[in-house]
């Protein structure tokens, strides 16, 4: 079946320092990937996504690419704040959505 | 535009009572799901209906769960009788459809704790 791996956490980082949150998946089919973000006290929120092989994902400063050789889909962002403090989900969807167990994130100012 | 829209947002109720989780999902959507997340952890799909037809219940306990999405809007999620280990927060998600690039909207969520 499918399922989706990532990094553990948690993840403690300084305001401007560079984040990355390794995400890898197996699937059967073609599916479209996904990051989620959950704030404190807040509800999941799409932060990207992206449908095919080779494509970017990109938003509020974060980025991620569809490699399908690697089965990753790695979150990145080169300066992060305070405010981007959350937990993280991978997600996959071939028809149904499976996440990641998700990575928190703390930073410090 | 309005969210997923959830309610309560939290509820403590006894073991062996009965409890039900609303959900009203974004205007126009067709597709709507019920998640379960336990704590540490990613949501698990419980349930997803495309307009009022349940298309995939198999990860949901039929023996205490059931749902419905009459008229194919808002739905109602039950569990009967709640245990202690049904303690988690349980999503609603809506999605215009039910294609792999559709993304899935998500409430607040109503957190419940099981005594």
């Amino acid at each position: 079946g499918n399922s989706v791996t990532q990094m553990e956490g948690p993840v403690t980082l300084s305001e401007e320092a560079f984040l990355t949150i390794n995400c890898t998946y197996t699937a059967t089919g073609y599916p479209s990937l996904f990051w989620y973000v959950q704030y404190p006290g807040e509800g999941l929120q799409l932060l990207l996504k992206a449908t095919k092989a080779d494509d970017k994902g990109s938003n509020k400063g974060f980025e991620a690419t569809y490699r399908k050789e690697t089965t990753s889909f790695h979150l990145e962002k080169g300066s992060v704040q305070v405010s981007d403090s959350a937990v993280y989900f991978c997600a996959l969807n071939d028809y149904k959505l499976s996440f990641g167990a998700g990575t928190t994130v703390t930073v410090r100012a | 535009e309005a969210g997923v829209v959830q309610s309560p947002r939290y509820k403590i109720i006894e073991k062996k009572q009965p409890v039900a989780f609303w959900c009203n999902p974004i205007s126009g959507h067709n597709t709507l799901y019920w998640y379960l997340q336990n704590l540490g952890q990613g949501p698990e799909l419980l349930i997803r209906y495309e307009n009022e037809e349940a298309v995939d219940d198999s990860q949901l306990p039929k023996d205490r769960f059931s749902a419905e999405r009459l008229k194919g809007v808002d739905s109602t999620l039950k569990i009967q009788p709640a245990e202690l280990g049904d303690s988690a927060v349980y999503l609603c998600a809506s999605s215009l459809g039910a294609g792999v690039e559709d993304t899935q909207y998500f409430g607040p969520g109503t957190r419940l704790t099981v005594l």
